[in-house]
């Protein structure tokens, strides 16, 4: 069945270093992949996304990537702030109206001041 | 974004009691929207995805009797957790989708969330 795979499950980055977090999908049919922070014990938040015909999409400190060829994606997040300490879920999906989001495992991002 | 509410945002129960948690579109319709259920430190895994007006799709493993789905207006889902157990304690989140924007890649949106903890 469809599966995310996501790496590492945690994360302690010096603060302004850059922290990165990748993914993996099975499901070849998926073509959007959205990134999600969650702060305990609050919803996910949307981050960043990215469609399946781009291969980057940046916004401020926050980037990702996509190789849908080898079924890949990575959340890159550059000058880390104590903020940025949260939970963040990669996800695929299919574009269509029903999908359902698969999630990935979670990295727990800890931000060392 | 979009607006997505749930209530209640936390519940405590005793074992064998049923308990209602309800999500709703607070300024767009869904016609589709999805049950979570999250325990501690780990991701969320989807339970059913609820549609409008017909019967909802449960994934494998979690069962329709005992974790009620209605989906009877395009703004409201309900889940009814039957018969309460302590290990049913998690919580469960919410989310839609506005199809009027964005297409087909439209994002989804979540609810609060709602812990509930079986006594």
């Amino acid at each position: 069945g469809e599966n995310v795979e996501q790496h590492p499950s945690t994360l302690s980055v010096q603060e302004g270093d850059s922290a990165v977090i990748k993914c993996t999908y099975s499901d070849s049919a998926s073509n959007y992949f959205p990134w999600y922070k969650q702060e305990l014990g609050k919803r996910p938040q949307l981050i960043i996304d990215i469609r399946s015909n781009v291969g980057e999409k940046k916004d401020q400190r926050i980037a990702v990537t996509l190789n849908k060829t080898a079924k890949h994606f990575s959340l890159h997040i550059t000058e880390t702030q104590p903020e940025d300490s949260a939970v963040y879920f990669c996800a695929a999906r299919r574009a269509s109206s029903a999908s359902k989001i698969i999630f990935g495992s979670g990295t727990r991002l800890s931000i060392r001041p | 974004g979009a607006v997505v509410s749930q209530h209640p945002s936390w519940v405590i129960c005793k074992s064998g009691t049923s308990v209602k948690i309800e999500c709703r579109s607070l300024d767009f319709q869904a016609t589709t929207m999805f049950w979570y259920r999250q325990f501690p430190k780990q991701s969320l895994m989807l339970m059913a995805t609820s549609n409008e007006g017909s019967k909802a799709t449960y994934e494998q493993g979690v069962e329709k009797d005992k974790f009620l789905i209605n989906h009877a207006s395009l703004t409201l889902s309900t889940l009814t957790v039957t018969s309460a157990h302590p290990e049913d304690s998690s919580f469960y989140i919410c989310s839609a989708r506005d199809l009027a924007s964005g297409g087909s890649y439209n994002e989804q949106f979540f609810g609060p969330g709602t812990r509930l903890t079986v006594l």
